[in-house]
């Protein structure tokens, strides 16, 4: 089966860094995604990973470890908009279930004054 | 850019009747995904499609639970007859063949009383 991990909750402080941690355990590896959720609302994109190291856009970065099986998403300067819940999602194999997604349950964030 | 456009929004009915939700992928995308949303199970992917023909729907939870795909511009997620327990939110998600990341419609938030 799939595994996937994430702390449920946690808060941080407006212009700090916060960062979350996901690991995995997945029949295969082919990818590592994070979404954004903000509540009621659909999740977006905001990072991929397929190799081992460090990704870099704007106030987040996202980093993967294939051979641990982790990642971390990593958000700066914090903003009170960046309360949201933060999902990993991992392409699990090649062949033909590589076509989907499996996601954690998510962390929710929340960014205090 | 017309996103994934899902409806109705919001769906509250009583248990035993039959429950239909739309889905409109983005124009050109090759695979349809359905998700369910619930706090304690988080994403699960219910059902996707490619080029309009059900691959795999290891995830739908019983046979109450169908969706087809006429044609590339349409699916539909039917529930008969509802349960409380079918309570969530369903996602549809769209994307390209070889090209990520999904993109999420908005949701279908589903009550049954």
């Amino acid at each position: 089966g799939q595994n996937i991990d994430q702390p449920t909750e946690m808060t941080a402080t407006e212009g700090a860094i916060v960062q979350i941690n996901c690991t995995y355990q997945t029949s295969g590896f082919n990818g590592l995604f994070w979404y954004q959720q903000h509540a009621g609302e659909a999740p977006t994109f905001l990072s991929y990973n397929v190799l081992d190291g460090l990704e870099e856009k704007g106030r987040f970065s996202s980093f993967l470890s294939r051979s641990k099986g982790y990642s971390y998403l990593l958000l700066k300067e914090l903003q009170m908009k960046d309360s949201a819940s933060y999902l990993c999602a991992v392409i699990p194999r090649s062949g033909a279930g590589s076509y989907q997604l499996t996601f954690g349950k998510g962390t929710k964030l929340s960014v205090i004054p | 850019d017309a996103g994934v456009i899902q409806s109705p929004r919001h769906e509250v009915t009583e248990m035993g009747q039959e429950v239909t939700l739309r889905c409109k992928p983005i124009s050109g995308h090759d695979y349809l995904f359905w998700y369910r949303q619930t706090m304690m199970r988080g994403l699960e992917l219910l059902i996707y499609f490619n080029n309009n023909v059900p691959i795999d729907d290891s995830g739908m939870p019983e046979d109450r639970f169908s969706a087809k795909m006429p044609n590339a511009s349409f699916s539909t997620l039917k529930i008969q007859p509802s349960e409380p327990r079918d309570s969530a939110v369903y996602f549809c998600a769209s994307r390209l063949d070889g090209g990520w990341p999904q993109h999420f419609g908005d949701g279908t938030r589903l009550s049954i009383l």
